[in-house]
């Protein structure tokens, strides 16, 4: 069964204090890994794709990466306004079109 | 450019209650998915339509329902609500066919419509 399973639930910094979240999957065959925010009572905001072993994405402070296994979103010297609950979801490629989510990383990110 | 809007923002229902949500894509996407937030989880698939048929259905019983429209626009209909329907919704539109590359699948997310069932 495809499945992704997101860690740490919850992590707390000071501010400029890096870190990464980690999204593990399993999935019969990858056609994408979709990196999101979410604000408190919003919808998801998109960050990033990633489709292939080895690539990687880079957004301001967030860097994204991706292995057969498992990805992560690195966060350098992180601000208060990077708080927020980051979201990795799959699409496999076993003719399927949803999205498969993990339950988040919540970050606070403190002054 | 306006992206991906839901209605209403927020909605009170009692149990046993009939809601429709309604979803206008981004500009220029043709393809609409529907998913179930819960507090403290993960957004879950319920459907996805795409050239007015549902394509694709979750693990949601039949008492969801949805419909695209013409102009690419989709409604998510609920029928005879439970409090367990008590969740955000949340509407995402991709290009579908109309895009190019590898980009044809990423979704992109309303600011969800908030249904609480009493």
């Amino acid at each position: 069964e495809d499945q992704v399973t997101q860690s740490p639930e919850a992590l707390r910094l000071q501010e400029g204090e890096s870190s990464s979240l980690n999204c593990s999957y399993t999935v019969s065959g990858l056609r994408g890994l979709f990196w999101y925010r979410q604000d408190p009572g919003k919808g998801p905001e998109f960050l990033f794709t990633l489709y292939s072993a080895g690539e990687e994405k880079e957004k301001e402070r967030l860097k994204a990466t991706l292995t057969k296994k498992e990805s992560f979103l690195h966060i350098t010297a992180p601000k208060p306004e990077d708080s927020a609950t980051y979201l990795c979801a799959v699409q496999a490629t076993s003719g399927t079109y949803k999205y498969i989510f993990g339950t988040g990383t919540r970050l606070k990110v403190l002054a | 450019d306006a992206g991906v809007t839901q209605s209403p923002t927020h909605l009170i229902k009692t149990r046993g209650q009939q809601v429709t949500l309604r979803c206008s894509p981004k500009s220029g996407h043709d393809t609409v998915s529907w998913y179930q937030q819960a507090l403290g989880q993960g957004p879950q698939f319920i459907f996805q339509y795409y050239e007015e048929e549902e394509r694709q259905r979750g693990n949601f019983p039949d008492r969801f329902s949805g419909h695209q429209f013409p102009n690419y626009s989709s409604e998510l209909n609920v029928n005879a609500l439970l409090l367990g329907d008590s969740a955000l919704y949340l509407c995402a539109s991709s290009p579908g066919r109309l895009a190019g590359g590898t980009s044809y699948n990423e979704q992109f997310f309303g600011p969800g419509t908030r249904l609480t069932v009493l």
